[in-house]
């Protein structure tokens, strides 16, 4: 079984919607992410966190929120989701700290109409 | 600010010819961590290697190896004797020590090898 899990893979949802993408690991990990990934523009950070307690920003965070519901699990939310929010968007894991590897989730592709 | 340039949008190759990946970085912190992924067709991330800024040695695995050099700023990937399931985008992406674990990724380089 994966280490790192994205539910769902794909999804086609339309503007004004809100959706939320879950990840999932067995790894163990206290440091979660969350990125974006656009052509051209290579992987953004959209947030992070430490632990079910600390969760902080990354560098384009506008128009999503984060949950972290246990150590296993991170969820990203689109609370209206547009269409320039169609990407693919990875889940993260490490040990953690001070910097160590990340494991990715599979990835999640979500098209806004 | 941090920053990792991969000035190689695409890359096209024959089958069995060597190639070389660039990657420049820009960081403030003394301390920080390098790293390569590859991404196939399939969209998976997969991990290549990683590397520290007090560790300049030059690693090869099996057809791969990183040139890492602070002076030029650079972290550079060859594949030698390419094959066709080398086809790929290649990250790469920087860690600074007090920077959260956070990834700063570069823009990638999309490496198509041909039969």
């Amino acid at each position: 079984d994966a280490d790192v899990t994205q539910t769902p893979r794909n999804r086609i949802t339309k503007t004004g919607k809100r959706i939320m993408l879950e990840c999932s690991q067995t790894k163990g990990h206290d440091r979660m992410y969350w990125y974006r990934q656009d052509p051209g523009l290579g992987l953004r950070l959209i947030y992070y966190s430490f632990d079910v307690k600390d969760i902080n920003k990354g560098e384009i965070s506008d128009g999503y929120s984060v949950s972290r519901q246990a150590q296993a699990k991170f969820s990203l939310s689109l609370e209206s989701a547009i269409p320039n929010q169609t990407a693919l968007y990875f889940c993260a894991t490490t040990p953690g700290p001070p910097v160590d590897t990340q494991y990715f989730g599979p990835g999640t592709r979500l098209t806004v109409l | 600010a941090q920053k990792v340039t991969q000035a190689q949008t695409e890359i096209s190759v024959v089958e069995k010819e060597d190639v070389t990946l660039d990657c420049v970085y820009e960081t403030r912190d003394t301390t920080y961590y390098l790293f390569w992924y590859k991404q196939p067709p399939s969209g998976e991330l997969v991990f290549l290697i990683r590397r520290n800024s007090f560790d300049e040695q030059n690693e090869i695995s099996g057809r791969y190896s990183w040139n890492f050099q602070k002076s030029t700023s650079s972290f550079n990937f060859t594949i030698t004797a390419s094959q066709v399931v080398d086809s790929a985008v290649y990250f790469c992406a920087l860690s600074g020590y007090n920077q959260g674990g956070k990834l700063i990724f570069g823009q990638g380089t999309e490496l198509s090898v041909k039969p």
